[in-house]
């Protein structure tokens, strides 16, 4: 029971362009969404996140837009460079009445290209 | 420094056999957290503790089994070994339980059971 689905599992976009990872989620608790980039050979690293209270969050090249009704987030990074390339992580948690454990979705593989 | 850290990297192990995999955190968390990633690379929520209470996912065997000698280390027990055992494992931390909080990762252990 995948309560976060990431259906894309590879993405290949040329340098300089825009990339836009999808992510939808059916658990309606969920109130905090995090994304989180991994590198091969290491743990996932905290990228962006943000909170059910907003429809949009900003931090440099990185932008996640949230669109509660739909249960989809996305992460767009404008514009893109090659050292981007790496697995992204969707995160979702139920602040409220749990532990804040983070559900991940399967990652999408982004390749950003020279 | 390395914010979390695990030992060891790479561990390979015949069948029924027990291991253990050592985390250590030097962030001054409060909860710390084991993650499987398995080979079709869904990240799965193993555990979370804190000194307070520890939170098991109930679809871990009782084989796993995580040790705090203290608040900066989690590790993780495991018994009679399984091939369905093979996978990555990740430990990782945060400042806060049940918070909007963002989790800081170790670079993971690959387990492999012949």
């Amino acid at each position: 029971d995948q309560q976060v689905k990431q259906n894309s599992p590879s993405l290949s976009v040329q340098e300089g362009r825009i990339s836009i990872l999808n992510c939808d989620y059916t658990n309606s608790m969920f109130d905090y969404f995090l994304w989180y980039k991994k590198y091969p050979a290491e743990g996932p690293t905290f990228l962006i996140s943000i909170s059910s209270i907003k429809d949009k969050n900003e931090d440099g090249r990185f932008t996640v837009f949230l669109n509660k009704s739909a249960k989809h987030l996305s992460l767009h990074i404008v514009p893109s460079q090659p050292g981007d390339s790496a697995v992204y992580f969707c995160a979702a948690s139920a602040i409220r009445g749990s532990q804040g454990n983070l559900i991940f979705g399967k990652g999408t593989k982004l390749s950003v290209k020279p | 420094d390395t914010a979390v850290s695990q030992t060891p990297k790479y561990l390979v192990t015949q069948m029924g056999n027990d291991k253990s995999i050592k985390c250590e955190q030097n962030l001054g968390h409060d909860t710390m957290y084991w993650y499987k990633q398995d080979s079709k690379k869904f990240l799965k929520i193993m555990f979370s503790y804190n000194n307070k209470e520890l939170i098991i996912n109930e679809t871990v065997p009782n084989r796993f089994s995580p040790k705090s000698p203290d608040k900066a280390h989690l590790n993780l027990h495991i018994n009679s070994l399984e091939l369905g055992d093979s996978a990555v494992y990740f430990c990782a931390s945060s400042p806060l339980a049940g918070g909007p909080d963002t989790q800081y990762f170790g670079p993971g252990t690959r387990l492999t059971v012949l």
